[in-house]
């Protein structure tokens, strides 16, 4: 499966704990973003990256959220003292610059703060 | 104010029973209209991209067609597989340069055999 990769599928912490996601995109896929979906809602934009420069963040993206594509290929999205209000579906998509605007995504990570 | 708006927020159909979802946006300056379909618990499959009004695009039973104010899903003879939640999502140019998409909430499906 050449898709767009996530892990871990499903995370569960005690509220205040700092939790990590990988995003591995589609291969030659220089564009990556990185959306939060919660339940009956669409996915709501969070951050993206274009190779290793993150170009745009959403006001959603709190101090307590960080992500990095260090060498322009895999990316972290970290969520430091996690909050009840931060269980959600994590998503991460890739495109191709040149290739449109469409975005793929993967499956998404599941975070239940408890 | 919702820029996208889905409708029917949910949709029961018995399968060969053809209808149509719609997706209305108020953004100006459209750069692309998408269409993702939902599966529970998984994240949203590509389906279409559309750039411009008149456009249409086909796959399967699946026709998606797009005017100045709106988009259409139309799916014919749908089966019990074709049970998801279908998402729109727009991106605009009064984003600025942003490469945002904005979703609407989403059609949840229901075809019945």
């Amino acid at each position: 499966d050449t898709g767009v990769s996530q892990d871990p599928r499903h995370k569960i912490t005690k509220r205040g704990q700092n939790v990590t996601f990988r995003c591995d995109p589609i291969s030659e896929h220089n564009r990556l973003y990185w959306y939060r979906q919660t339940l009956g809602q669409g996915p709501e934009f969070l951050t993206y990256f274009q190779n290793e420069a993150q170009l745009e963040k959403s006001r959603l993206l709190s101090d307590r959220f960080s992500a990095e594509r260090p060498k322009g290929s895999f990316s972290t999205l970290e969520i430091q003292r996690t909050e009840q209000g931060d269980s959600a579906m994590y998503l991460c998509a890739s495109g191709i610059r040149g290739g449109g605007n469409t975005i793929y995504f993967g499956e998404g990570s599941w975070l239940t703060v408890v | 104010e919702d820029q996208v708006t889905q409708s029917p927020e949910a949709l029961r159909l018995q399968e060969g029973e053809s209808s149509s979802l719609n997706c209305s946006y108020t953004v100006s300056g459209l750069r692309g209209l998408f269409w993702y379909r939902q599966d529970p618990g998984k994240g949203p499959e590509f389906l279409f991209t559309l750039y411009s009004a008149g456009e249409e695009k086909e796959k399967e039973r699946l026709k998606a067609t797009l005017t100045k104010k709106e988009s259409f899903l139309h799916i014919t003879a749908p089966k019990p597989e074709d049970s998801a939640t279908y998402l729109c999502a727009v991106q605009a140019i009064e984003y600025g340069g942003s490469e945002k998409l904005v979703f609407g909430k989403g059609t949840k499906l229901t075809v019945n055999p």
